[in-house]
């Protein structure tokens, strides 16, 4: 099982939206609606940020959304925020071996 | 309010082992799954593998298999990951995550991490 999919930088300006996309296989993201967004800053442990595709767990901004389309899963952040600057995996559950995949990660630069 | 705790940061030599742990300090340890994820340095998240605590079924990502050992101590709501002999490549920082018992579920609530450096 490899690792899933991600642009390596997507980078926008204050106030602008932006897309990760996330690409698996029909073994994962294709098969399963339990993917996973998650914001890692630099020396700190990752975030959840959006689980089971499109919800949005308590305290997080609704400036996060998620969808899927097929293998490909997508984040998108709505009026990028300085601190939105950080990592963003994806992740997601396989039912096999590996449970679960993360994403190769994704640099959000604001410009 | 729920934490997960790791122990503090490591430096060993190649082919000594080493144990690190991850203390729930929430309630119901047993009906939670915990998960170990490695980053290494500058690199990616990694899933190692996890355990459900209530009967230790563990599952493992192919990569890690036979290279480190999870465990828990329900008795002090705690897991551990372990090796063996580290090597070099087991440089990396390890993170303890942890889901509820629901097919899919996703890791809510993450240690802060345990720094591994492995290096004569």
């Amino acid at each position: 099982q490899s690792a899933l999919t991600q642009p390596a930088s997507v980078s926008g300006s204050p106030g602008q939206s932006i897309t990760i996309s996330c690409t698996g296989t029909s073994s994962d993201v294709g098969n399963y609606n339990y993917v996973s967004w998650y914001q890692q800053h630099p020396g700190k442990a990752p975030k959840l940020m959006i689980y089971d595709v499109s919800n949005r767990p308590s305290g997080v901004s609704n400036r996060f959304s998620g969808s899927k389309s097929g293998s490909t899963a997508s984040l998108t952040i709505s009026g990028l925020q300085a601190e939105d600057e950080a990592d963003y995996y994806c992740n997601s559950y396989t039912g096999s071996s590996p449970l679960y995949v993360f994403g190769t990660g994704t640099k959000v630069t604001v410009l | 309010e729920v934490q997960l705790v790791q122990s503090g940061a490591e430096v060993k030599e190649p082919g000594e082992s080493l144990k690190i742990s991850c203390k729930d300090s929430g309630y119901s340890f047993t009906t939670y799954w915990i998960a170990w994820v490695r980053q290494m340095p500058g690199k990616g998240l990694e899933w190692m593998g996890i355990i459900n605590p209530s009967n230790s079924d563990t599952r493992y990502s192919p990569s890690f298999q036979g290279q480190v050992t999870i465990s828990a101590d329900n008795s002090i709501t705690t897991a551990y990951l372990q090796w063996s002999s580290l090597k070099a490549s087991d440089t990396a920082m390890y993170y303890c995550a942890r889901r509820i018992s629901s097919t899919g579920a996703p890791f809510e609530y993450w240690g802060q991490g345990t720094l591994v450096t492995v290096s004569s």
